[in-house]
């Protein structure tokens, strides 16, 4: 069974800080994915990686596959960006189910 | 491209009525879907996965008498509460995979059970 960490727990920034926000998991995988849910909302998909970097807008994930990590960055945050953040992990075979850390929730004030 | 729609989002019932939820892909074939809830301040825990045409597999725990799941066409599949109880009240999210490992989730519907 993969276990899926996420750290830190708890984020708070100032608007215009870099935010980076850490996922280890224990055993292989096939997909890692970074998700965002807003307060009482639902859930969006930021990224899927299995290798490298991707980018988007002002988001960056990471994933390093030999270490088992991966780093989801925020640049020039903004109060919008307050959502907590979910990394969850695929580890392959047929199911396709994930894994879920337990959240970042971030908080950028003003 | 891939959205994914739940109805309702919220919903209220009484105890021991049963509640009927949605979740449709909109513009494109889910090969499969998956059914999560949701606590305050706690993570995903999937309920059950399901494939278009056959049956669903429920997780450990999960009892398939009472969270009834059909997935009777490639963009819609429905999770049925039934006899709802106030310990059912969550937030109850699906999210739909066509091929590969890319989920798409849906905004979450939020059952609660007076």
């Amino acid at each position: 069974k993969n276990e899926v960490e996420q750290s830190p727990q708890n984020l708070t920034a100032q608007e215009g800080e870099f935010i980076t926000i850490n996922c280890s998991y224990s055993v292989g995988i096939s997909a890692l994915h970074w998700l965002q849910q807003h307060p009482g909302g639902g859930i969006v998909s930021l990224f899927m990686l299995s290798s490298g970097k991707k980018k988007h807008g002002r988001l960056i994930a990471t994933i390093n596959i030999q270490e088992k990590h991966s780093s989801l960055h925020i640049t020039a945050s903004h109060p919008r960006d307050s959502a907590v953040y979910i990394c969850a992990a695929n580890s392959g075979g047929s199911n396709y189910k994930l894994t879920f850390g337990k959240g970042t929730l971030l908080t950028v004030n003003p | 491209g891939a959205v994914v729609s739940q109805h309702p989002s919220r919903v209220i019932c009484k105890s021991g009525t049963s509640v009927k939820i949605e979740c449709r892909s909109l513009d494109f074939q889910a090969t499969t879907m998956f059914w999560y809830r949701q606590f305050p301040k706690q993570s995903l825990m999937l309920m059950a996965t399901s494939n278009e045409g056959s049956k669903a597999t429920y997780e450990q725990g999960v009892e398939k008498d009472k969270f009834l799941i059909n997935h009777a066409s490639l963009t819609l599949s429905t999770l049925t509460v039934t006899s709802a109880h106030p310990e059912d009240s969550s937030f109850y999210i699906c999210s739909a995979r066509q091929t590969g490992y890319e989920q798409y989730f849906g905004p979450g519907t939020r059952l609660t059970v007076t």
